[in-house]
């Protein structure tokens, strides 16, 4: 069975900082990944996604994540952040044909001025 | 243009009542799923639809839930003899075909406390 990792439960960064959070995966075959993000008072909302080709993704608001094969990981990574990124992010896999998302537990990033 | 909605956004409830929850996809979207995200996890699948048709019903928990989709829009999902444990956010997502590769868009999902 499918499984994700989001090894950060509370990441506390400074304006600007860089971000990276971690996702981890168990699924040996071919998966497709996601990350989500969940801003305060929101609804959960898609960052970006990979399936095939390039494994640098780049998603909206300058967020960005690297698919490592060879490491099942999936980390989301942002050079400067924002107090507007303070939100939960979950990481996502589906295996292909089959469209049930698996989600990790969610990280929450908090931005301070 | 509206997004997926879901109501009601709250539900408190008695152990043992029953409950509806209701979802409105995306117009013209054809999947439907349900998920539950406990406090401090992340949202868990329970049941996808296809039209007006379970594609695959394998997270249900047991058989106390039950959701329907009669005409391939709204879908409802049911829980019958709650328990304290059905506590959660239920989520709705819909998707344009149900394809691998699709984005889902999810709803502001309702929260249901069972007292």
């Amino acid at each position: 069975a499918q499984s994700v990792s989001q090894h950060n439960h509370h990441v506390i960064l400074s304006e600007a900082a860089s971000l990276e959070l971690g996702c981890n995966y168990s699924y040996g075959g071919t998966v497709n990944l996601f990350w989500y993000v969940q801003y305060p008072g929101q609804h959960l909302q898609l960052l970006l996604k990979y399936f095939s080709g390039d494994p640098l993704v780049k998603g909206i608001k300058g967020f960005e994540a690297e698919f490592i094969k060879s490491k099942f990981s999936f980390n989301l990574r942002k050079p400067s952040v924002q107090w507007s990124d303070t939100a939960e992010y979950f990481c996502a896999t589906q295996t292909s044909g089959n469209t049930p998302l698996v989600f990790g537990k969610g990280t929450r990033l908090s931005v301070i001025a | 243009g509206a997004g997926v909605s879901q109501t009601p956004s709250n539900k408190v409830t008695e152990k043992g009542k029953y409950v509806e929850l209701r979802c409105d996809p995306i117009s013209g979207h054809t999947a439907l799923y349900w998920y539950r995200q406990s406090l401090g996890q992340g949202p868990e699948f329970l049941i996808y639809f296809q039209g007006t048709g379970a594609a695959d019903d394998s997270g249900l928990p047991n058989d106390r839930f039950f959701a329907v989709r009669p005409e391939g829009s709204v879908s409802t999902l049911k829980i019958q003899r709650t328990e304290r444990g059905d506590s959660a956010v239920y989520l709705c997502a819909s998707s344009a075909s149900g394809g691998a590769m699709e984005t889902q868009y999810f709803g502001p999902g309702t929260r249901l406390l069972v007292l």
